[in-house]
């Protein structure tokens, strides 16, 4: 019940295209859901957040879309560039302490 | 100083040896957490400091582990006895509060191998 279930484990897109990553969760208890950018030899850094109350939440070329029926929640890049190129990963919290998924390898190829 | 910082950025240690690991949280974070990031996998919680509460250690995978707080300063984790399977980066956040109101800042953590 405290996992995150985070696919693709990598995906490749070319420059300008969508990049999706999903994430599903149990814990219905479960009431913040971030997103995480991480470059190689560095920690990973907040992206973008949403709570169950919205459906959607968009920063830039960063959106989050939420479906709280069905307990997912997913990561679209659009026109994705090559400094995209990172590992993602989505993660729950309904306390202080964050589970994160498993986390997505994204390359985008010029 | 501006960020989390942790030290060492890398250290090679042999089998059964203990290591020390050290974070500097940023100024008037109140929380600090503890995650280990093995090759290729997600984040797996380890600890978790909030102020002078008493920390959660659920995810301390074995009692060769441990992990002090001063106040709401430095933190260091210790592994006792290190195995190969220790082998993995251990990340340091830190957080003005719970998480569900603040994100966390992470430091680019410490590359522990076990040879």
């Amino acid at each position: 019940q405290q996992q995150v279930k985070q696919s693709p484990q990598s995906l490749i897109v070319q420059k300008g295209g969508i990049s999706i990553i999903n994430c599903a969760y149990e814990n219905t208890a479960f009431d913040y859901f971030p997103w995480y950018q991480q470059f190689p030899g560095k920690g990973p850094a907040l992206l973008i957040a949403i709570r169950p109350d919205v459906s959607e939440k968009k920063e830039g070329r960063f959106t989050i879309s939420f479906n709280k029926s069905a307990k997912q929640f997913s990561l679209h890049i659009m026109d994705s560039q090559p400094g995209d190129s990172a590992t993602y990963f989505c993660a729950a919290s309904f306390t202080d302490k964050l589970i994160f998924g498993t986390g997505t390898r994204l390359q985008v190829f010029p | 100083g501006a960020g989390v910082s942790q030290s060492p950025s890398n250290k090679v240690t042999e089998k059964g040896k203990d290591v020390e690991l050290r974070c500097d949280p940023i100024s008037g974070h109140t929380a600090l957490y503890w995650y280990r990031q093995r090759l290729g996998q997600g984040l797996e919680f380890l600890i978790y400091f909030q102020g002078n509460s008493a920390p959660d250690k659920s995810g301390l995978p074995s009692d060769r582990f441990s992990a002090e707080r001063t106040g709401e300063s430095v933190s260091t984790l210790t592994i006792q006895r290190t195995q190969q399977e220790d082998s993995a980066v251990y990340l340091c956040a830190s957080s003005l509060g719970g998480s569900t109101n603040y994100g966390y800042t992470f430091g680019s953590g410490t590359r522990l191998t076990v040879v």
